[in-house]
């Protein structure tokens, strides 16, 4: 597609289930980055990937968030045991490449809500 | 850490009237600073960037200037439609061991333009 693709639009589940976001990043871009809203705040940034692996994955909360990328195009973010503060809304972006300015395009994102 | 502070909204402005929305940052290093903007329904979407210290990025009739001494990055257009109605971000990318992939986000400011 012409731009990034993030799936499902919208997630209600229950407290203590896993959930998987989809992310399709455009075409031919080699970086991949994963950031979360949450009300009233900035963007966070969880994690971001060169290809299929993953330098930095600094900003992911705890050992319930992870991710992975295959085939350096299109990328999971899993939840597990998901709690009412995993509640966000989950944004996707790529790049052509990493550093250089390479500018961000994002999805328009996965509202996780945790009930 | 790195940090941006932008001015919390909601703005409202009449067609034609002069835009300020100010940021500033925290960087222990030599940032790139961006300004990012969020129309309804859609992905957030680079606006315009500058660089390093006097640059002054612009687009779509939006300028900013890259003030290290007051450590800002204020955007400004001198006239607003309401298309401009969006939520607008502040961000920086700070040079780390040459790369510079991750995007510290302000919280946001919501625009609305009436006619």
């Amino acid at each position: 597609g012409a731009g990034v693709s993030q799936s499902p639009s919208n997630k209600v589940t229950e407290k203590g289930k896993d959930v998987e976001l989809r992310c399709d990043p455009i075409s031919g871009h080699t970086a991949l980055y994963w950031y979360r809203q949450s009300l009233g705040q900035g963007l966070e940034f969880l994690i971001y990937f060169q290809g299929n692996s993953a330098p930095d994955k600094s900003g992911l909360p705890s050992d319930r968030f992870s991710a992975e990328r295959t085939g350096g195009s299109v990328s999971t973010l899993t939840i597990q045991r998901t709690q009412q503060e995993d509640s966000a809304v989950y944004l996707c972006a790529s790049s052509l490449e990493a550093g250089g300015d390479s500018p961000l395009h994002f999805g328009n994102g996965t509202r996780l809500t945790v009930t | 850490g790195n940090s941006v502070t932008q001015m919390e909204g909601p703005v409202t402005l009449s067609e034609e009237a002069f835009l300020t929305i100010n940021c500033t940052y925290t960087a222990t290093g030599y940032p790139s600073l961006f300004w990012y903007v969020q129309y309804p329904g859609e992905g957030l979407q680079l606006l315009l960037k500058a660089t390093k210290a006097d640059d002054k990025g612009s687009n779509k009739g939006f300028e900013a200037t890259y003030r290290k001494e007051t450590t800002s990055f204020h955007l400004e257009k001198g006239s607003v439609q309401v298309s401009d109605s969006a939520v607008y971000f502040c961000a920086l990318s700070e040079h780390s061991g040459g790369s510079n992939y991750k995007l510290t986000f302000g919280k946001g400011t919501l625009l609305t333009v009436n006619p």
